[in-house]
């Protein structure tokens, strides 16, 4: 079984600072997806970055880039240049590669940006 | 492109009552999930369908959960009846198989209140 660990419940960071949100993951498995969903206050979750195992290169989106240490099981999100709106839940998810499987999510980590 | 529905959006029931959440996915896209989100913990899958069947329904509560998606599009989701520990938000997302990402669209859930 596939395990996803946040062990940040609730961070803060001022407008226009950089935050780092930690994930680890447990798996036997060699070929999966790991993905960071950030789901903001009474709204729908949205996919914000995505990571294929396979690739040594980290995935960046914007402001939002991974640090993906594949050997340690890390998958660690940075938000640089923090907005008012990266206000959120942020979950790490892990997905197996093979076919549709459904996504195994960490507890999250709620992200609070003040200005 | 339209999002994944879902409604209600919101519903207060009494335990021992019965309910029943629908979901429409994104047209075209072949797999539909069910996930419970308990506060303050990360989504966990009840059921995945692969156009009207079930792939994974393993964490169902099958003696008070029932799930289908009778043409392969629309989904419901029903629980008689209700406990108290059943009050989470309910969300249902969906994805296209022939997208070797899987990437998984998220409805804006149902928050069910068992009192």
């Amino acid at each position: 079984a596939q395990t996803v660990t946040q062990s940040q419940p609730e961070m803060s960071v001022q407008e226009a600072e950089t935050v780092t949100l930690s994930c680890t993951y447990d798996t036997s498995e060699s070929n999966y997806y790991l993905f960071w969903y950030k789901q903001p206050p009474s709204r729908q979750m949205i996919l914000v970055i995505r990571q294929e195992a396979y690739k040594q290169q980290n995935a960046t989106e914007n402001r939002f880039s991974v640090n993906f240490q594949k050997a340690a099981k890390s998958f660690s999100l940075k938000i640089s240049d923090s907005q008012l709106g990266d206000t959120a839940m942020y979950f790490c998810a892990f997905r197996l590669s093979n076919s549709g499987y459904a996504l195994n999510f960490g507890k999250g980590t709620s992200l609070l940006v003040t200005p | 492109e339209a999002g994944v529905a879902q409604s209600p959006r919101y519903k207060i029931i009494e335990k021992r009552q019965s309910v029943a959440f629908w979901c429409n996915p994104i047209s075209g896209h072949a797999t539909l999930y069910w996930y419970q989100q308990i506060l303050g913990q990360g989504p966990k899958l009840l059921i995945q369908f692969q156009n009207n069947g079930v792939v994974d329904d393993s964490q169902l509560p099958k003696d008070r959960f029932s799930a289908e998606r009778l043409k392969g599009v629309d989904s419901t989701l029903k629980i008689q009846p209700a406990k108290l520990e059943d009050s989470a938000v309910y969300l249902c997302a969906s994805s296209n198989p022939r997208l070797l990402s899987y990437e998984q669209y998220f409805g804006p859930g149902t928050r069910l209140t068992v009192t």
